[in-house]
């Protein structure tokens, strides 16, 4: 099945660095989410996209939906150790349901 | 609270025992579907269901069966488990038009011997 490319594969950054991370896909998506999962938990979602150059903020988080709509990027500013995580990126394209989810980005924040 | 409860959170089993992961959700969600979660390879959707009685295989199906029969349920059943279904695996669930994304459940660590 098609899964996204995502990178880096991980990170480790000193506490305070900020973060950028990527996915890309070889297919036209509509709406981008990002998953953050903490060790031992199921993906939460972060934020959600819906429209080519739409760029949304949570907090010190910033993601943007690429305008070719076959790219994001979500950046983390002055990260802490509760950033620690496994960062997912998922597509939906039209008239489906369902998403596909890229490979992680697994980020380790050293205090 | 709105959640996806899975059950158990861990099961360690011998290759060849039936066994069956609960999930369950409590927001009236139409689409749910399983996912494992291996190193390196994200996460791999196994089956998924639109709605009561409909289901259908995803990417990696082999050795995995579900049933629907009510909407907030949605069970995976592996009948004669082996090592290489060792892995983490997930629940999730969403509105059918699946705009908001999905909502997870918190995961079932499987180790089969």
């Amino acid at each position: 099945g098609q899964q996204l490319n995502q990178s880096p594969q991980s990170m480790f950054i000193q506490e305070g660095e900020d973060v950028s991370m990527n996915c890309t896909s070889s297919s036209i998506f509509n709406t981008w989410l990002w998953y953050k999962q903490d060790p031992g938990e199921g993906p939460v979602l972060l934020i959600a996209l819906y429209k080519a150059g739409e760029l949304t903020s949570n907090g010190r988080l910033t993601a943007q939906f690429g305008i070719t709509r076959k790219d994001s990027f979500l950046n983390i500013s002055a990260s802490i150790p509760s950033d620690v995580g496994i960062y997912f990126c998922a597509g939906q394209g039209a008239g489906t349901y369902k998403y596909i989810f890229g490979t992680g980005t697994r980020l380790k924040v050293l205090a | 609270e709105a959640q996806v409860t899975q059950n158990p959170r861990y099961l360690i089993t011998v290759t060849g025992k039936k066994l069956t992961v609960t999930c369950s959700q409590n927001m009236n969600h139409e689409y749910m579907s399983w996912y494992r979660q291996d190193p390196g390879l994200g996460l791999r959707q196994i089956y998924y269901s639109m709605n009561v009685e409909v289901t259908d295989k995803g990417d990696v199906p082999e050795g995995y069966k579900v049933s629907r029969k009510e909407k907030r349920n949605f069970p995976l059943i592996l009948e004669s488990p082996s090592p290489n279904q060792t892995s983490l695996y997930f629940c999730a669930s969403s509105l059918s038009t699946g705009g908001r994304g999905y909502t997870f459940g918190s995961g079932t660590r499987l180790t089969v011997v």
